[in-house]
Formats: structure tokens, C-alpha cells, sequence
């Protein structure tokens, strides 16, 4: 079956570091694959998607590529700030439709 | 806010009893879809619902059930809990299968 294995956390960062949070994947076929923010205290919100291989996807200046050699989609930002604090959750969704998520990364960023 | 509208939002309840969670989709969107979010768990996929019919069934107990009504909106049940049900239970909607999915900010259930 589909499923998701991402980076353990949790991840503290300082303020203007790097970040990058590991995710790979199983599945048949061609899923698409996502990555979702949850905030403290508030549902899931989707960060960026891509649906085919070699696709970026992009958002708040978070990226991802999907690598279907490699079968990942990192998660990746330049310059983190205190306020992107939350979970992330990498997920796929495959022939049946449903999203797989992966356990999910704590990231803590210190002014 | 989503657009995807849960309620209640908080819900404290005895072991043995009975309780209901409302979701209403965006608007414009056929697929509904309830997760449930605990510690040990992460997010597991419950049940989806397209256009008022079943279409997948995931990590549901027999003691789980739901629906979506001709509006649309859909209702998760959940009976003869137990401590271990307490959770976040999250609803999603998209437009299409395989679509982007729009999350509620979820039902916090606690079971006493």
C-alpha cells in the first residue's frame, strides 16, 4: 500500500537558518504528493503540491520538488521565521484518492 | 477560515456514550473525508464520502459510522466510546477525487 516516511523530529532552528525536513515515499502508480502545516491549535493547511515528476511546488518560500527517482519530496526553505513554528506533514494521494501522511515534523524556530 | 466548517469544535464526554460530529464542506466541493488525529497514532484516514456515497473506507472502527446528507454536509458517529477515542477529528473537503484538500480546524473529542 501507499505510504510515507518523513524526517523525526523535533527540529529547533535560530531565525534566517535553513530548513529542511526529509520525505520519502511508497506507492504504485503516480500519486501526487503534498505538504501540509499545522499550526498550534488549528487544522491542516495545505503548503504546496505537485502532481507529476520533476514538478516543483512552491508556496511562502517553502519548496519542493517531487523526485520519482529518488521517490521524495523534501521539504525545503531558505530562511525560516518564528512564525513558521509548526507541524509538517508530508502525505501522497494515490489511485484510491485518500491522502497517506506521513508522522509528521515538529519544527521550533528561536528568535 | 477554510471554508470547511466543523462543529462543535470541543466535545468532553463519558466512556460508553455516544456522540456526533458535524462537518459542512466548502462550497462547491462533492468529497468529504474524516481523519481522526491522536498522539500514538498520527493522522489516520477514516472515510470518504463523494456526492452522498461511500467510496473508501480506511482505519474505521465497527463502533464508527457516518454519512453525507443530500446537502452535502456530513456527520461522523461515534458510539459506545472509549478512552482510547480521544482525539482530534479532522474533516476535509475537495472538489474532485484526488483534488486539493481543504482541512476543518477539527473536533477535539475527550473521552472521561
Amino acid at each position: 500500500g501507499n505510504s510515507v516516511t518523513q524526517m523525526e523530529g523535533p527540529v529547533t532552528l535560530s531565525e534566517e537558518a535553513f530548513l529542511t525536513i526529509n520525505c520519502t515515499y511508497t506507492a504504485t502508480g503516480y500519486p501526487s504528493l503534498f505538504w501540509y502545516v499545522q499550526y498550534p491549535g488549528e487544522g491542516l493547511q495545505l503548503l504546496l503540491k505537485a502532481t507529476k515528476a520533476d514538478d516543483k511546488g512552491s508556496n511562502k518560500g517553502f519548496e519542493a520538488t517531487y523526485r520519482k527517482e529518488t521517490t521524495s519530496f523534501h521539504l525545503e526553505k531558505g530562511s525560516v521565521q518564528v512564525s513558521d513554528s509548526a507541524v509538517y506533514f508530508c502525505a501522497l494521494s494515490g489511485n484510491d484518492y485518500k491522502l497517506s501522511f506521513g508522522a509528521g515534523t515538529t519544527v521550533t524556530v528561536r528568535a | 477560515d477554510s471554508g470547511v466548517t466543523q462543529t462543535p469544535k470541543h466535545l468532553i464526554t463519558a466512556t460508553g456514550q455516544r456522540v456526533t460530529l458535524r462537518c459542512s464542506p466548502r462550497s462547491g466541493d462533492l468529497s468529504v473525508y474524516w481523519y481522526q488525529q491522536s498522539l500514538d497514532q498520527g493522522l489516520q484516514f477514516l472515510i470518504q464520502y463523494y456526492n452522498g456515497e461511500e467510496r473508501a473506507k480506511g482505519n474505521i472502527l465497527e463502533r464508527f459510522s457516518a454519512q453525507q446528507f443530500p446537502d452535502l454536509h456530513s456527520e461522523l458517529n461515534l458510539s459506545s466510546l472509549e478512552l482510547g477515542d480521544s482525539a482530534l477529528y479532522f474533516c476535509a473537503s475537495s472538489v474532485a477525487e484526488g483534488a486539493g484538500y481543504t482541512f476543518g480546524s477539527g473536533t477535539r473529542l475527550t473521552v472521561v
